[in-house]
């Protein structure tokens, strides 16, 4: 059965830090990986899809990289912002629709 | 377009009620699906629609119903719940059959059982 671990589960930085998330997968027998954002009591929001066949993807201030071999990904944010805190979820591609999400690293970027 | 709406955006509910949540995609997405989510958790999924097949996480209690009338709507059918089935419930959909796209969620409803 495939589990998902986020580290770390809580993370507060000053405003202009990079910053590291890291997401942990037990079967690298995976479809992708999807990062995602949550507000407090929001839908999610899809940041960065890896396919199973990609190393890393960018978007703006942020870089999403696989290890699959490893049965990880980080999700680097750049020169962060007060905007930035929200909860950062990972989800690991199965196949066939079947997702499974970790339980997320809730941010707080400290002006 | 990029997005899925969800209605009711709250929902407070007896035990004895029968309520339904609808999702709306006009994004020609073939996959839609029905998640639950408790605080400070993550979303566990509960149901998939693709292609009009659909797909039910086991351990879903059957007082949960979905339907799919067509597309680009879901609708998730409620009735006799439990205090415990209390949480923000997310709709979401995608392109590709095989699941390699990407997922756009919905804003949930947030379903209080009294």
């Amino acid at each position: 059965k495939q589990e998902v671990t986020q580290i770390p589960a809580a993370l507060s930085v000053p405003e202009g830090e990079n910053l590291v998330l890291n997401c942990s997968f037990t079967d690298s027998a995976i479809y992708n990986l999807q990062w995602f954002r949550q507000d407090p009591g929001k839908g999610l929001t899809s940041l960065l899809l890896i396919q199973s066949s990609q190393r890393e993807q960018t978007s703006g201030r942020l870089n999403a990289s696989l290890d699959k071999s490893s049965g990880r990904s980080t999700l680097y944010i750049a020169a962060s912002q007060p905007g930035d805190s929200a909860t950062y979820l990972c989800a690991v591609g199965l196949g066939g629709q079947n997702f499974v999400f970790g339980p997320g690293t809730r941010l707080s970027v400290l002006p | 377009d990029t997005e899925v709406t969800q209605t009711p955006k709250h929902l407070v509910m007896g035990m004895t009620n029968k309520k339904s949540l609808k999702c709306e995609q006009h994004m020609g997405h073939r996959a839609m699906y029905w998640y639950k989510q408790k605080a400070k958790k993550p979303p566990e999924l509960m149901f998939v629609y693709s292609y009009e097949k659909l797909s039910i996480n086991e351990s879903v209690p059957s007082r949960f119903s979905p339907e799919c009338p067509n597309s680009s709507l879901l609708n998730l059918h409620l009735h006799a719940l439990q205090p415990e089935d209390s949480a923000l419930y997310l709709c979401a959909s995608s392109q590709d059959r095989s699941g390699s796209d990407t997922q756009y969620f919905g804003p949930g409803t947030r379903l209080t059982v009294l």
